[in-house]
């Protein structure tokens, strides 16, 4: 079965410092994968999406930046967090453009 | 582009039905989703149905699709304190993405 993990859990981190959270899936192959991020509105928004190793397409444009070096890993970075950054970032996975299914977040409060 | 509309907040008593509502905008949409979010968690797909469909019965959970008017919805039976959570609709189908609704908060009361 597939499964998929997000870390860390929780984050608090300084502002202008750097940031990295990580998300790997397992149990299947050639994923699509995501980054969402949701703020206390609670909406969702899509920041990254990847069909394929290398292949990022950006949805909002912002200090955030979203990598996927191995075909099941998608990893979301900055160099210099905001305030604004803050929120609850959500990994998910589908296969082509069907359901997707999402990991158990990551919480990050920028002080 | 495509909307996707829910209404914020729900409050229903315990052992009664509840019904969520969402409408969207893009009509080529072919996959249509529901989703839980418990707080602090991610979120849990529930149930989903095919544009070719109008019903789906899945135990406590029904979903109606009126694809003329682009409303879904989602019906909960016998509701529970359990059930407690933020429902999204999400629509899908000519791309990668999915959109989401701006998410329905359901409280159960005793």
């Amino acid at each position: 079965s597939q499964t998929i993990h997000q870390w860390p859990a929780t984050l608090v981190q300084p502002v202008g410092s750097p940031l990295s959270l990580e998300c790997t899936v397992e149990g299947t192959s050639n994923p699509n994968l995501y980054w969402y991020r949701q703020a206390a509105g609670r909406g969702l928004q899509l920041l990254f999406y990847s069909v394929g190793i290398g292949q990022i397409s950006s949805e909002v444009p912002q200090n955030l930046s979203a990598s996927r070096p191995q075909d099941r890993q998608f990893i979301l970075s900055s160099k210099k967090l905001l305030l604004s950054d803050s929120g609850f970032y959500l990994c998910a996975w589908s296969v082509q453009a069907y359901e997707q299914y999402f990991g158990p977040g990551t919480r990050l409060t920028v002080t | 582009g495509e909307d996707v509309e829910q209404s914020l907040f729900l409050s229903v008593r315990e052992g009664d039905s509840s019904v969520i509502n969402c409408t969207y905008t893009d009509s080529s949409s072919t996959y249509l989703y529901w989703y839980k979010q418990e707080p602090g968690a991610g979120l849990q797909l529930l149930t989903y149905i095919f544009s070719n469909m109008d019903m789906k019965q899945d135990q406590r959970l029904t979903v109606l699709l009126n694809k003329k008017d682009k409303h879904l919805s989602l019906r909960i039976a016998d509701t529970q304190t359990g059930d407690s959570a933020i429902y999204f609709c999400a629509v899908g189908g000519a791309t990668n993405k999915l959109i989401f609704g701006t998410g329905t908060l359901l409280a159960v009361q005793p």
